[in-house]
């Protein structure tokens, strides 16, 4: 049973448009969500995080929303740049000491330019 | 300066055979993992290690056995192959706030 979800394996952008990469989680108890970004034989790298008691947080292009109620997070990048594309995959924290983290099965992102 | 590194970086060997994968952070982190992303590209965490104790083990086959000779190495060592074995293995380490560093993967291939 996956407790995060990425319904959208693909998307495609033009460049200078916003991407918006969608992310949903069934367990309440997360208390930490983060996002990665995975290029081809390489492993994924950190971009951006947000803890369960906020709603927004931003780091320059990059930006994720946080919607608890419906148990949903997004990652919005703008302006997109070719150089992002990649796969993008979400992750959450349990709330336990081990810091485990459960992915998504990621989004690849194409951004056209 | 790499953070995380892993050795080799492609492995191709035949089912039955025992091989081992090494990992190294140099990040300084007490927390390490070892991920499988398997052919539908799903992330999954088998083994994590803090301070060299095993801290999860997400039911995985026997034939896999982690080994941590100290807090900055995790190694990887998996008796008798199976086809269904093959996949990537990320090697991970953790700061304190829980985001994870990874390595650059391990593509294993058995034939």
């Amino acid at each position: 049973d996956q407790q995060v979800k990425q319904n959208s394996p693909s998307l495609s952008v033009q460049e200078g448009r916003i991407s918006i990469l969608n992310c949903d989680y069934t367990n309440s108890m997360f208390d930490y969500f983060l996002w990665y970004k995975k290029y081809p034989a390489e492993g994924p790298t950190f971009l951006i995080s947000i803890s369960s008691i906020k709603d927004k947080n931003e780091d320059g292009r990059f930006t994720v929303f946080l919607n608890k109620s419906a148990k949903h997070l997004s990652l919005h990048i703008v302006p997109s740049q070719p150089g992002d594309s990649a796969v993008y995959f979400c992750a959450a924290k349990d709330g336990g000491a081990t810091n485990k983290l459960i992915f998504g099965t990621g989004t690849l992102l194409a951004v056209q330019p | 300066d790499t953070a995380v590194s892993q050795t080799p970086k492609y492995l191709v060997t035949q089912m039955g055979n025992d091989k081992s994968i090494k990992c190294e952070q140099n990040l300084g982190h007490d927390t390490m993992y070892w991920y499988k992303q398997d052919s539908k590209k799903f992330l999954k965490i088998m083994f994590s290690y803090n301070n060299k104790e095993l801290i999860i083990n997400e039911t995985v086959p026997n034939r896999f056995s982690p080994k941590s000779p100290d807090k900055a190495h995790l190694n990887l060592h998996i008796n008798s192959l199976e086809l269904g074995d093959s996949a990537v293995y990320f090697c991970a380490s953790t700061n304190p706030h829980g985001r994870q560093f990874f390595g650059p993967g391990t593509r294993l291939t058995v034939l």
